[in-house]
């Protein structure tokens, strides 16, 4: 079946633009993970949502970081006010249930430029 | 606080010599571990993991890990080195008693072939 999709696959973007990342997980994947990887770095977790609540937030850098998963499937990451910093690789990560022995399936990411 | 150290940054090894990568984590309780590969441009490909039963763990594409409680270590080794083996590999941890699950990842260890 088809994996985890990131769209877009590259964004540019300005200093203090508002740019949103889009994460579509493995069908019937309740946990979903977003992680942000820095040039040369390993991904560091972000926020972890089972089903429609964000069930740990506590990886979010600051409150310009939001993400969303309405319906418990597709969630959207959002940036606002976006900083030269902020320029990463952001990888979105899918597993059946959450659990913590169960595998994570990444997507390929979106990277992220802050002009 | 868990964390995950990859000795070696850069491994060099020849076509048919043997890899070895380096994983060490620290946890007062044991974590599961996993190991990922990245090829450029794609997102993470999990190549094996340890979830408390076997300590030598197979995977994917003829490489092996063991784990070592006594060393806290998780090792990655494959006999024979092939070119389509370069790529980025990360070891991450997870903790099982933790109700977010989230990934620690290492800060990655690229493997270069040489012919």
């Amino acid at each position: 079946g088809a994996g985890v999709s990131q769209t877009p696959s590259n964004k540019v973007t300005e200093k203090g633009k508002y740019v949103e990342l889009r994460c579509d997980p493995i069908s019937g994947h309740t946990a979903l993970y977003w992680y942000r990887q820095s040039l040369g770095q390993g991904p560091e977790f972000l926020i972890y949502f089972q089903g429609t609540g964000a069930a740990d937030d506590s990886g979010l850098p600051n409150d310009r970081f939001f993400a969303v998963r309405p319906e418990g499937s597709v969630s959207t990451l959002k940036i606002q006010r976006t900083e030269r910093g902020d320029s990463a690789v952001y990888l979105c990560a899918s597993s059946r249930e959450g659990l913590a022995q169960e595998t994570q399936y990444f997507g390929p990411g979106t990277r992220l430029l802050v002009l | 606080a868990q964390s995950v150290t990859q000795l070696g940054s850069h491994v060099s090894v020849s076509e048919g010599a043997l890899v070895l990568l380096r994983c060490n984590y620290s946890s007062s309780v044991p974590p599961y571990l996993f190991w990922y590969v990245q090829y450029p441009n794609q997102g993470l490909q999990l190549l094996l993991k340890y979830t408390s039963a076997a300590t030598l763990v197979k995977g994917i594409n003829g490489f092996e890990a063991e784990f070592k409680k006594s060393e806290t270590s998780f090792h990655l080794t494959k006999p024979s080195a092939h070119m389509s083996d370069a790529a980025e590999y990360f070891c991450a941890v997870s903790r099982p008693e933790n109700t977010g699950n989230q990934f620690y990842f290492g800060t990655g260890t690229s493997l270069t072939v040489i012919p």
